[in-house]
């Protein structure tokens, strides 16, 4: 079957630092997205893509982060500058095109400690 | 905005009884709902969804789910618990009337321990 896929499985990256967390959904599916989980706390939305841009995004998701598509297999998420606030596990996720009653597929995530 | 609630934050279940785990939602339209599980240190594996019609959904290995839109809940069940279905479950709940690409919005999660 089919899986979402997601490098690094952990990320460590003094703050201040860039970071580029990296997916590659399911090769069919058509929407993209990725979530944030901190440690003991709730799996949170940030952002949805589709059709080559941001369809969907939190409060949480702000000018310091975005995604890209650069290749067309793999889907990214980058943080700028990054926070100690940042560290949590990134879920990427992508869903078919059949509407929006279809799973989201995820990978194992990555886990990102800010030092 | 929509919501979904969890109320257990852990469930322990003898191995070979019934199992419950709980979850009440709010959406300001129709809901779809699912349920995810995620066991240690990997992603959220999804289990099964309600869309329309029969309000009991089948799902992967053997949980199924009640919706009861009376009391906007979408209980997550199994006849029997197995030792392996110990994890992490959550409901999660995204709006009808969203369009295809919206985030799901999640519970806080219920541990669920099956004792031997």
């Amino acid at each position: 079957e089919p899986e979402v896929t997601q490098t690094p499985s952990h990320q460590v990256t003094q703050m201040g630092q860039e970071v580029i967390l990296r997916c590659v959904p399911i090769s069919n599916h058509l929407y993209f997205y990725w979530y944030r989980q901190i440690l003991g706390q709730k799996v949170e939305f940030l952002v949805s893509f589709y059709n080559n841009e941001i369809s969907e995004k939190s409060e949480i998701f702000d000018d310091q982060f975005s995604v890209e598509r650069p290749d067309g297999s793999n889907f990214t998420l980058k943080i700028r500058s990054t926070k100690l606030e940042d560290s949590a596990m990134y879920f990427c996720a992508s869903s078919p095109g059949q509407g929006q009653n279809q799973p989201q597929h995820f990978g194992d995530g990555t886990r990102l400690s800010i030092l | 905005a929509q919501s979904v609630a969890q109320p257990e934050d852990q469930v322990n279940v003898a191995e070979g009884n019934p199992l419950t785990v709980k979850c009440t939602y709010s959406v300001s339209g129709n809901p779809y709902l699912f349920w995810y599980v995620q066991y240690p240190n990997r992603g959220l594996q999804f289990l099964l969804k309600y869309i329309t019609g029969d309000n009991l959904v089948k799902g992967s290995y053997g949980f199924e789910a009640e919706f009861n839109k009376s009391q906007t809940s979408f209980h997550l069940k199994k006849p029997s618990a197995l030792v392996s279905d110990s994890a992490l479950y959550f409901c999660a709940v995204r709006d009808r009337a969203g369009g295809g690409a919206d985030g799901l919005t999640f519970g806080k999660g219920t541990h669920l321990i099956i004792q031997p």
